[in-house]
C-alpha cells in the first residue's frame, strides 16, 4: 500500500514568520509530486508539480524542493501572511496511476 | 469562470436515499477524476475517465457508486442507498493529456454530502 505522510499535521505561526512542511512518499517508481493549497470553501489550488530529483520551484513567497531518491519534499513559506492560512496537501504519483494524497498540513497565520 | 465546477455544493440526505452529483470540467480537458475526502484524511481516488471511457475504479468505489461521463464532457457521480459512512467531501478534478502540463489536475470546490 502506497502511503504519503505529511508533517506537521497543523501549525500556528505569527505573521512574518517563515515556516516549512514535509511530505514523505515512496521512493520507488516515482513520476511526479504535486503540492496544493486548499482554503476553506474553495477549490484546491495547484502550487507546484515536481518531477525531477533536485527540483526547486518558487511561486512568490512559496518554494518547494524535491528529493526523489530519499522520498521527501519540503514546502517553504517565507514571511507568512494571514492569507497563507490554508491546508497544504501533497500528492504523489507513479506513472499511469492516480494521485495519492497525504492528510495535509493545516497552517494558521495570526496577524 | 472557466475552472472546474461542481453542483450542488452541499447535499443533506437521509440514509437510504439516492444522490447524484455533477462535475463540469475545464472544457478542453479530456481527463476527469473523482475523489472523496473524509474528516481528517486527504482526498482518496475513486475513479477517472479519459473522454467518455471510465479507465480506472478504486476498490473504494462500492457497487452503490456509479459514475458516468456520457459525452466526454460533464460527469455525474451517483450514490444509491446512501449510508452514514458516505458522508464526505466529493471532489472532481480535470486534466489534459496534451501539452506540457505534466497532467496537472485542476480541482473543483467539491460537494459536501451529509447523510443523516
Amino acid at each position: 500500500i502506497l502511503n504519503v505522510e505529511q508533517s506537521p499535521q497543523s501549525l500556528h505561526v505569527q505573521e512574518g514568520d517563515s515556516t516549512n512542511f514535509t511530505c514523505s512518499f515512496p521512493s520507488s517508481n516515482f513520476y511526479a509530486l504535486h503540492w496544493y493549497r486548499w482554503e476553506t470553501a474553495k477549490s484546491p489550488e495547484a502550487l507546484f508539480v515536481m518531477t525531477l530529483n533536485g527540483d526547486e520551484k518558487k511561486k512568490g513567497r512559496i518554494s518547494a524542493t524535491l528529493n526523489t531518491k530519499e522520498g521527501y519534499s519540503y514546502l517553504y513559506i517565507k514571511g507568512s501572511q494571514p492569507e497563507d492560512s490554508a491546508t497544504y496537501l501533497c500528492a504523489f504519483r507513479q506513472a499511469g496511476t492516480a494521485l495519492i494524497f497525504g492528510k495535509g498540513t493545516t497552517l494558521s497565520v495570526s496577524s | 469562470d472557466t475552472g472546474v465546477s461542481q453542483n450542488p455544493r452541499h447535499k443533506i440526505t437521509k440514509r437510504g436515499q439516492n444522490v447524484t452529483f455533477r462535475c463540469d470540467p475545464i472544457s478542453e480537458h479530456n481527463r476527469l477524476y473523482w475523489y472523496r475526502q473524509t474528516l481528517g484524511q486527504g482526498p482518496e481516488f475513486l475513479t477517472y475517465f479519459q473522454n467518455e471511457a471510465q479507465l480506472e475504479k478504486s476498490r473504494l468505489l462500492s457497487d452503490r457508486f456509479s459514475a458516468e461521463r456520457p459525452k466526454g464532457s460533464f460527469s455525474t457521480l451517483e450514490i444509491q442507498r446512501t449510508e452514514q459512512g458516505d458522508s464526505a467531501m466529493y471532489l472532481c478534478a480535470s486534466s489534459s493529456t496534451s501539452g506540457a502540463g505534466n497532467n496537472e489536475q485542476f480541482f473543483g470546490p467539491g460537494t459536501r454530502l451529509t447523510v443523516l
